[in-house]
């Protein structure tokens, strides 16, 4: 059975940081691309960055870019979100997700964790 | 950026009744080289986090009801519920992964009547 289980979120002043982890389990890790996926309050869903699977690289959305980075440990089968100069904006529930292809990170994201909620305030 | 534009913003429909979901991407979500739509359909129940309902634009995930198909290619797509039960109150959301950034439509509820 596959399992995300993210973990890091809580309160945090503007311009603080935060490290979200996704334990992942269930499935060969390190063949899918992964991803964080934020949903702000009573909105909808925004892609925030993904790391391919078999050796790939990292992108970004152009709001988080240069200031979040995304990692993953194929070792310990997490995932990481390392977010610095937060802002009110990031307030969020952040969604780890997992690549339906293990051919592609162009892909659907079939599973999902239960979610890890970062509020930026001061 | 690819923007996904979902219609209606709710619908409410009787129980046994058909709702009709629809989204449209600002240009063409199919790759020619393998006649795939790279669109995709979750639905979210309060409290919950997303759940891959349809992908491929029409292929139904492991497990969901064959209530729920999804149709259309290139820009034009549609998430059918064929008679909707209680437990498909939620919010329907659709998804390009043709090009990068994925995006994501803005939402559609759907309630009971």
């Amino acid at each position: 059975e596959v399992q995300l289980l993210e973990s890091g979120g809580g309160l945090i002043q503007p311009g603080g940081s935060l490290r979200l982890s996704c334990a992942a389990s269930g499935f060969t890790f390190s063949t899918y691309a992964m991803y964080w996926v934020r949903q702000a309050p009573e909105k909808g869903l925004e892609w925030v960055s993904s790391f391919g699977g078999r050796g790939g690289g990292p992108d970004y959305a152009d709001s988080v870019k240069g200031r979040f980075t995304i990692s993953r440990d194929d070792s310990k089968n997490t995932l990481y979100l390392q977010m610095n100069s937060l802002r009110a904006e990031d307030t969020a529930l952040y969604y780890c997700a997992k690549g339906g292809r293990d051919d592609s990170n162009f892909c659907y994201f079939d599973y999902w964790g239960q979610g890890t909620l970062v509020t930026v305030s001061s | 950026d690819i923007v996904m534009t979902q219609s209606p913003d709710s619908l409410a429909v009787p129980l046994d009744e058909r709702a009709t979901i629809n989204c449209r991407s600002s240009q063409s979500v199919l790759y020619s080289s393998n006649n795939k739509n790279y669109l995709s359909w979750y639905q979210q129940k309060p409290g919950q986090p997303p759940k891959l309902l349809i992908y491929w634009a029409s292929t139904r995930e492991s497990g969901v009801p064959d209530r729920f198909s999804g149709s259309g290619s290139g820009t034009d797509f549609t998430l059918t519920i064929s008679s909707l039960q209680a437990e498909d109150v939620a919010v329907y959301y659709c998804q390009q992964y043709f090009s990068t950034p994925t995006t994501f439509g803005g939402g559609t509820k759907v309630e009971i009547k």
